[in-house]
Order: C-alpha cells, then sequence, then structure tokens
C-alpha cells in the first residue's frame, strides 16, 4: 500500500537553531502534503497545506516564517522550524493523499523535535 | 464549519470485552468520516472510513462502525478487545475535498 515516510523520526536541537523534516511519498505522486502538529495528549492541528511548485497554504495563527514549507517534487516535502524555541517542541506529522480528496490520505509516522 | 467531539477522552476495558468509542460531528454538508489509531509516538494508520453506501463499515482487525446520519454519529465498536488495540484513537471528518478535522482523541487502554 500506499507509504509516506517521514524523516528524522527524533530530533533534538539547541535554542535558535534550525531543523529540518522531510516527508516522502515512496510509492506515489503527491501535489499536495499536509502538517500537522501534535502536542501531547492532544488531537493534530492542521498547520499548513504543501503544494508542489507553489507556496503553501498555512492555517490561521501558524507564523510563515517561522515554519518554513518547500514541496519542490511529487515525492518531497520539507518543513522547517526556523529558530527554535522550547515552545515548539512538538510532535510534528505529515500526510498526502495518492489520489483526489482526503479519502486516501496516508500519514508519516511523525518526527518528536525537542528544543533544548 | 465542521467540528467533531469524541465523548470520552480515556476507556479503560478489561481484555475480551466489548467497546464503543464515541465520535459525533456537526456539518451542514455531505462528508466522508473516518477513525485513525495511534500508537506511542508513531503516526496515523486509518482503521475504517465511510465514503457513501453502506452505513456499517468494518476493519480488517474486528473494528467496525456504524454511519448514523440522524444521529450525526460514528461510533467504533469491537466485540472483544486485545492487550494490543491499547492505543489512542480518532475520528476525523471532511467535507467531501475538503480538509481533514480531528476530534480530540480517546485513549482505548486494555488491561489483562
Amino acid at each position: 500500500g500506499a507509504v509516506v515516510s517521514q524523516h528524522p523520526s527524533r530530533v533534538i536541537c539547541k535554542s535558535g537553531t534550525s531543523v529540518k523534516i522531510e516527508c516522502r511519498s515512496l510509492d506515489f505522486q503527491a501535489t499536495t502534503m499536509f502538517w500537522y502538529r501534535q502536542f501531547p495528549k492532544q488531537s493534530l492541528m492542521l498547520m499548513a497545506t504543501s503544494n508542489e511548485g507553489s507556496k503553501a497554504t498555512y492555517e490561521q495563527g501558524v507564523e510563515k516564517d517561522k515554519f518554513l514549507i518547500n514541496h519542490a517534487s511529487l515525492t518531497l516535502s520539507t518543513l522547517t522550524v526556523t529558530s527554535a524555541h522550547p515552545e515548539d517542541s512538538s510532535f510534528y506529522i505529515c500526510s498526502a493523499s495518492p489520489g483526489q480528496g482526503m479519502s486516501t490520505l496516508h500519514f508519516g509516522n511523525g518526527t518528536r523535535l525537542t528544543v533544548t | 464549519a465542521q467540528s467533531v467531539t469524541q465523548l470520552d477522552s480515556q476507556v479503560p476495558v478489561f481484555e475480551e470485552a466489548p467497546v464503543e468509542l464515541r465520535c459525533n460531528y456537526s456539518s451542514s454538508v455531505s462528508v466522508y468520516l473516518f477513525w485513525y489509531v495511534q500508537y506511542p509516538n508513531q503516526g496515523l494508520q486509518l482503521l475504517l472510513k465511510y465514503l457513501s453506501g453502506s452505513t456499517l463499515v468494518e476493519s480488517i482487525n474486528g473494528f467496525e462502525a456504524e454511519f448514523n446520519k440522524s444521529q450525526t454519529s460514528f461510533h467504533l465498536r469491537k466485540p472483544s478487545v486485545h492487550i494490543s488495540d491499547t492505543a489512542e484513537y480518532f475520528c476525523a471528518v471532511t467535507p467531501q475535498g475538503g480538509k481533514l478535522i480531528f476530534g480530540q482523541g480517546t485513549e482505548l487502554s486494555v488491561k489483562p
């Protein structure tokens, strides 16, 4: 079945540095990928929609300059957390669909980011 | 706008007991409905979905959910749970072609 690979699974970084998270669709092309953030014991919050070849669409309240999204190919989207702070520590999950709409959405295994 | 409410944040049950995880939604348009399962420190795995047709949908590991339009519900059930079913379960809804909206999640804890 369709697989979405997310890397790294865990990352620890110092405050003020930047961290890049990759999301790859391994056996299908995805013109659209989605980035979610999940706080402990909470639900997933959509951060942004990543569109191949164009700018990402950010949800209200998400800082574009803080969370840079690049969707350079049909199989790769990256999320860069710039100038990370401890409050950016969270679980970040990407997802992608091989078809139109949300009926077949596949999720990566997530990235646990810890900012010290 | 759409919203999803999972009525129970935690559901503890004993192994081999039946379980029901409740999910209600609100929407002014037709929606697709999903249940996802999340194991610790992992992403989400699709458990089952309702797009159209039969209102009762089943997963390969014994879960089922029934779409009830009049009650705007999509409760998840399993007649006999296993220890391995311990996980977080998320109900989600999307207006056809729109964004996926998640409920708050229900932590299912199966005890021996």
